[in-house]
């Protein structure tokens, strides 16, 4: 199976933008929807996009998703960031019925 | 409304047996994917497999195969996740799941944590 691959933590200041990334190791990014979740500490992870680039209602659209068939890989963009978005992020895809996340991305907003 | 509701927290010793559940409510039970995912404390996110409550279909992730089964109860619309004989790297909190169209897991349990311990 293949591997989605995260930088470990990334961190930026309140009101700015950051991007995290997620790799797909072999087989095409765009072949398998991606998903991508946000864990805060001691909770459940909740859905933050879905299906490469949606956002659930409730989600606000300073996130967004996409996909780079370039690079193999996903990115999850937070724009205008606050304190409150700080928490672990996800990427997940899947193959013949398997799911696969990434190891997680901290995300610093300091 | 959608909810998964998980048993709550256990505390066994090696070698004892354990079964979770997962009940869902809010939806049509039989009619959606259930998962089960693994963190280990400290770490991320661990695909363990998933069942179609409807026709009891089960797929295992192979890091999991023969490790866990997982069945379950349409009657009473709940999923279980189940060991035989534990052992300490199964300490870890345990996540229920629906999984949707996309293969996107829309709701989640709030955890069940599992502590294996001498």
């Amino acid at each position: 199976n293949f591997m989605l691959t995260q930088p470990h933590s990334v961190s930026e200041s309140p009101g700015k933008t950051v991007t995290i990334s997620c790799t797909r190791s072999s087989g095409s990014i765009a072949s398998n929807y991606v998903q991508w979740y946000q864990q805060r500490p001691g909770s459940s992870p909740t859905t933050v996009i879905y299906e490469d680039n949606q956002r659930p209602s409730g989600v606000p659209d300073r996130f967004s998703g996409s996909i780079d068939s370039s690079s193999n890989s996903a990115s999850l963009t937070i724009s205008g960031l606050k304190t409150e978005d700080e928490a672990d992020y996800y990427c997940q895809s899947y193959d013949s019925s398997i799911l696969v996340f990434g190891g997680g991305t901290k995300l610093t907003v300091l | 409304e959608v909810q998964l509701v998980q048993s709550g927290a256990e505390v066994k010793k090696p070698g004892e047996s354990l079964k979770i559940s997962c009940k869902g409510s809010g939806y049509s039970f039989t009619s959606y994917w259930i998962g089960w995912v693994r963190q280990m404390p400290g770490k991320g996110l661990e695909w363990m497999g998933i069942i179609y409550p409807g026709d009891s279909d089960t797929r295992y992730s192979p890091s999991f195969q023969g490790q866990v089964t997982i069945s379950a109860d349409k009657s009473i619309s709940t999923a279980y996740l189940q060991w035989s004989s534990l052992k300490a790297s199964d300490t870890a909190m345990y996540y229920c799941a629906r999984r949707v169209r996309g293969y996107s897991l829309d709701y989640w349990g709030q955890g069940t944590l599992v502590t294996v311990s001498s």
